[in-house]
């Protein structure tokens, strides 16, 4: 069955880098996009870009481009995302998820919590 | 950007009542292929989005018929016609016509 499983928690302190992976099975990675979404706690749902999982060519909403970077290890099936000098705004649970010919998110990830505090 | 603006903001039901969500979009969100990318995503307590409905009114698989999108242009609502428990968390839309994505800032459905 298809899935996306995600890395565990993450507790960081601010100025700190932190990678997160959204690791897909059941299905060829290369053939669909992948994209990345933030939800701070208690907030709604922020859409952060995508990464075009055939060429690796990445794009970010404007409020994440910078010190977001999202890459791939296509071998691995799995997509992440990276987020360097980190902020006490970055503390939010990041998804994954998978999107299909029309546009919609079919399968999401169970979301990574990453939290910033020193 | 494209803003999403939904309505109302929180809405409490009872158990076997009709529920119904407003969002309105601040550009026409009809592609120039003719195709309308508006999503409805349910997301319950500590849990992932999951899709409702794509394409303003096509149900994704396993949505139950009680769920229904209707609308064009600008305006769309999600009917809900008769609410269970399993239907409570709260709701968002969402637009990939324009660049940006964006969400809605979501409906809360809960029980009176």
């Amino acid at each position: 069955q298809i899935q996306l499983v995600q890395s565990g928690p993450e507790l960081k302190k601010p100025g700190e880098s932190v990678k997160i992976s959204c690791k897909a099975s059941g299905y060829t990675f290369t053939d669909y996009a992948m994209h990345w979404v933030k939800q701070a706690p208690g907030k709604g749902l922020k859409w952060m870009g995508w990464i075009n999982t055939y060429t690796g060519k990445p794009t970010y909403a404007d409020d994440f481009k910078g010190r977001f970077v999202f890459s791939l290890e296509a071998s691995a099936s799995t997509a992440n995302l990276q987020i360097s000098n980190l902020k006490n705004e970055d503390t939010a649970t990041y998804f994954c998820a998978r999107e299909q010919l029309k546009g919609y998110f079919d399968y999401w990830g169970q979301g990574v919590m990453v939290t910033v505090s020193s | 950007d494209v803003v999403l603006t939904q309505t109302p903001v929180s809405l409490s039901v009872t158990l076997g009542d009709q529920a119904s969500i407003s969002c309105r979009s601040s550009q026409s969100l009809e592609y120039s292929d003719g195709y309308t990318y508006l999503e409805w995503y349910l997301q319950k307590p500590g849990q992932s989005p999951q899709l409702l409905i794509y394409g303003v009114s096509n149900r994704f698989s396993g949505v139950p018929d009680r769920f229904i999108g209707s609308g064009s242009g600008t305006d769309f609502t999600l009917k809900i016609s008769r609410v269970e428990p399993e239907d409570l968390g709260v709701y968002y839309c969402f637009q990939a016509t324009h660049d940006p994505d964006t969400f809605g800032a979501g409906t809360k459905l809960e029980l009176k």
